[in-house]
């Protein structure tokens, strides 16, 4: 099946500092991708949709200056958590879907667990 | 928007009992619900979906079924191994190109061995 790549798995950084986390996909293209935060024994909340080539599409309640997206090719994304605070502290997961797969399955990369001091 | 909802939020049973995970969802737009498995500290992986346009599924000890009238469905797993032991979640979407995929609250489901 197709593959879906986070780096990086986990990272620790001071609060006001800017974090950066990238989701690819490895062997397959993928001109949409979807990142979710999860907190723990939560669901994953949608955060917001990554355009390749356009603006990213965030979900009610998600501030999109703090949480930049870049979309720059096919096969990258990345989620730039700016000033960083304690309360951002948690699992960050993207997901491709795979096109012409049935239903358009989405992969999802094996998430990044962001801690804030 | 789509809501999602989904029973028990945790659930025991012994080793070779049947898990019955049930959903809910509100958008009637929404056609194609997968079921994720999602392991400590991992990302979700797929284990079963279902189109709107059947009743049932199955795949070896896992089942789904939709109910589209009552926007119900349900994840079956028999024969339950320990290694079954994970959150799942249910979810729904539309099925157009790359719509988002909204998750349930998930089921912690512990098997005993």
């Amino acid at each position: 099946g197709a593959v879906v790549s986070q780096h990086p798995s986990r990272v620790i950084c001071k609060s006001g500092t800017s974090v950066k986390i990238e989701c690819r996909s490895l062997d397959f293209q993928a001109t949409t991708m979807f990142w979710y935060r999860q907190f723990p024994k939560q669901s994953l909340m949608l955060m917001a949709t990554s355009n390749e080539g356009s603006k990213a599409t965030y979900e009610q309640g998600v501030e999109k200056d703090k949480f930049l997206i870049n979309h720059a090719s096919l096969t990258l994304s990345t989620l730039t958590v700016t000033s960083a605070h304690p309360e951002d502290s948690s699992f960050y997961i993207c997901s491709a879907p795979l096109a012409g797969s049935a239903h358009n399955e989405q992969f999802f990369g094996p998430g990044t667990r962001l801690t804030v001091l | 928007g789509e809501n999602v909802e989904q029973h028990p939020s945790t659930l025991s049973v012994q080793e070779g009992d049947s898990a019955v995970i049930k959903c809910t969802y509100s958008d009637s737009a929404s056609n194609y619900f997968p079921w994720y498995k999602q392991e400590l500290g991992k990302g979700p992986q797929l284990i079963i979906d279902i189109r709107s346009n059947v009743g049932e599924k199955k795949d070896q000890r896992i089942a789904v079924t939709l109910n589209k009238t009552a926007k119900h469905f349900s994840l079956h797993i028999t024969e339950t191994q320990p290694e079954d032991s994970a959150v799942y979640f249910c979810a729904a979407s539309r099925l157009a190109s790359y719509d988002k995929v909204i998750f349930g609250p998930g089921t912690s489901l512990s098997v005993i061995p």
